[in-house]
């Protein structure tokens, strides 16, 4: 069965600093993708970077990186050189191709990162 | 020109009440979703259609019906709310997965719900 697991509830950091969100994950298809999406206190859903299972290297996006490590089966968000607009809830997701039920897209607890000025 | 668009932003109704959220996309997505988030931001899927169909139902009461008039609407629809219906929920869409497993499900703005 799918699985998304954050363990992470929050997490404080310096500006300017760079922080990883940790994220591991547990399926059993070979094809799927994780997903990384920002939620701000004003509640709207913010894509942010997304790494498909077969995909070589490791996706960026800005300041956004995700250290895929397949093998471990986590896919941890790093943001670098953090900014106060960063402080938001983020959540981990993945979608399988659903070779034994519908592919749909779970999500982790989220970690809520704060970042001080 | 927003993507997703979901009405009301706010729903503050009595217990008991029957209320609907309506949602629309303009991004020419095959799949559409409702997800719930409780108190705890814990992010749940309820439901996915695909062209009108549907194909994701989450063990959801039965109370919940989604309706999809077109593949360009995915509406909810609730009967005789409960306390515990209180949440925020979210419709998204996005590329059929199985043609496109990379692509982003886009999300509304939410509907805050609370029941009094």
């Amino acid at each position: 069965a799918q699985k998304i697991t954050q363990t992470q509830p929050g997490m404080f950091v310096q500006e300017k600093e760079a922080v990883t969100l940790d994220c591991t994950y547990d399926t059993s298809d070979p094809s799927y993708g994780l997903f990384w999406y920002k939620q701000p206190s004003s509640g709207e859903m913010i894509f942010l970077i997304y790494q498909g299972s077969y995909d070589q290297q490791n996706a960026t996006e800005g300041r956004y990186s995700l250290n895929f490590q397949k093998a471990r089966k986590s896919a941890n968000l790093v943001i670098s050189a953090s900014q106060l607009g960063d402080s938001a809830m983020y959540f981990c997701a993945m979608r399988d191709l659903g070779y034994s039920s519908a592919s749909k897209i779970i999500f982790g607890s989220g970690t809520r990162l704060s970042i001080r000025p | 020109d927003t993507a997703v668009s979901q009405t009301p932003k706010y729903l503050v109704t009595q217990m008991g009440n029957d209320k609907s959220i309506k949602c629309e996309q303009n991004l020419g997505h095959d799949t559409m979703y409702w997800y719930k988030q409780d108190s705890k931001k814990f992010l749940k899927i309820m439901f996915s259609y695909n062209n009108k169909e549907l194909i994701i139902n989450e063990t959801v009461p039965n109370r919940f019906s989604p309706k999809s008039p077109d593949k360009a609407h995915l509406n909810l629809h609730i009967n005789s709310l409960e306390l515990g219906d209180s949440a925020v929920y979210f419709c998204a869409s996005s590329q059929t997965p199985e043609i496109r497993l990379d692509q982003p499900q886009h999300f509304g703005d939410g509907t805050r719900l609370s029941i009094l």
